[in-house]
């Protein structure tokens, strides 16, 4: 799986958007980005996955960007449950995820 | 549908003894995944189960072990427990690459 570099910490605004960058510069063309996050002490909970092209769900939205080399994970409307510990994840979908070390947002009310 | 269940929720054990936690995967799901997590080193991968059969290992010493049974259902056990071995242990369960964690076992080791 390829190696993905995220910041360790960011704050967001309550009600504002929450944008998370990824950055996997040696993703393989057939590795998918997902994203991941944890709340504390809980298990992780799959936000998001893509490929190639953009994606949005009921909780978020994944740009990845044209050469696949980084992503940004969107959170459109920021709530004060989204503080969490959130895992950028390059993996082919087989079952062995490797989680580095994720980006702690913080809501701020 | 009923989420991945693991059991128990928080474990206090001696060094020197053994333990064995266990996870039942979301209905249908062949896929049973651990993992540890510590404040130090994160989350690690201990091994996946795929209908009864070890299909992956990450790095941890033969004192960790598992084994999945017949309805999906897996156990893991660890041996001889070291102070280090605290952690929480979380499975995972997963059909086609989808991956659902449970909420995890806390074990303690004194």
């Amino acid at each position: 799986d390829a190696k993905t570099t995220q910041p360790p910490s960011m704050d967001c605004a309550e009600g504002r958007a929450a944008n998370l960058p990824c950055n996997h510069s040696t993703i393989s063309g057939n590795e998918y980005v997902y994203w991941y996050r944890q709340i504390h002490s809980q298990g992780p909970q799959y936000i998001i996955h893509g490929l190639k092209n953009n994606e949005t769900n009921e909780m978020a939205s994944l740009i990845i960007t044209e050469d696949r080399k980084s992503s940004t994970l969107i959170l459109p409307h920021a709530t004060l449950r989204d503080t969490a510990v959130y895992y950028c994840i390059a993996n082919f979908g087989n079952e062995k995820l490797t989680f580095g070390t994720g980006t702690r947002l913080t809501i701020i009310p | 549908k009923a989420g991945v269940t693991q059991t128990p929720r928080y474990l206090i054990k001696t060094r020197g003894q053994q333990v064995t936690l266990s996870c039942s995967p979301i209905s249908g799901h062949r896929s049973v995944s651990w993992y540890q997590q510590t404040p130090g080193q994160g989350l690690q991968f201990l091994f996946e189960y795929f209908s009864e059969t070890q299909r992956n290992k990450g790095n941890f010493p033969g004192r960790f072990s598992g084994r999945q049974f017949s309805n999906s259902r897996s156990e893991m056990n660890v041996s001889t427990l070291e102070l280090g071995d605290s952690a929480l242990y979380l499975c995972a369960s997963s059909e086609k690459g989808g991956y659902t964690f449970g909420s995890g076992t806390r074990l303690t080791v004194v």
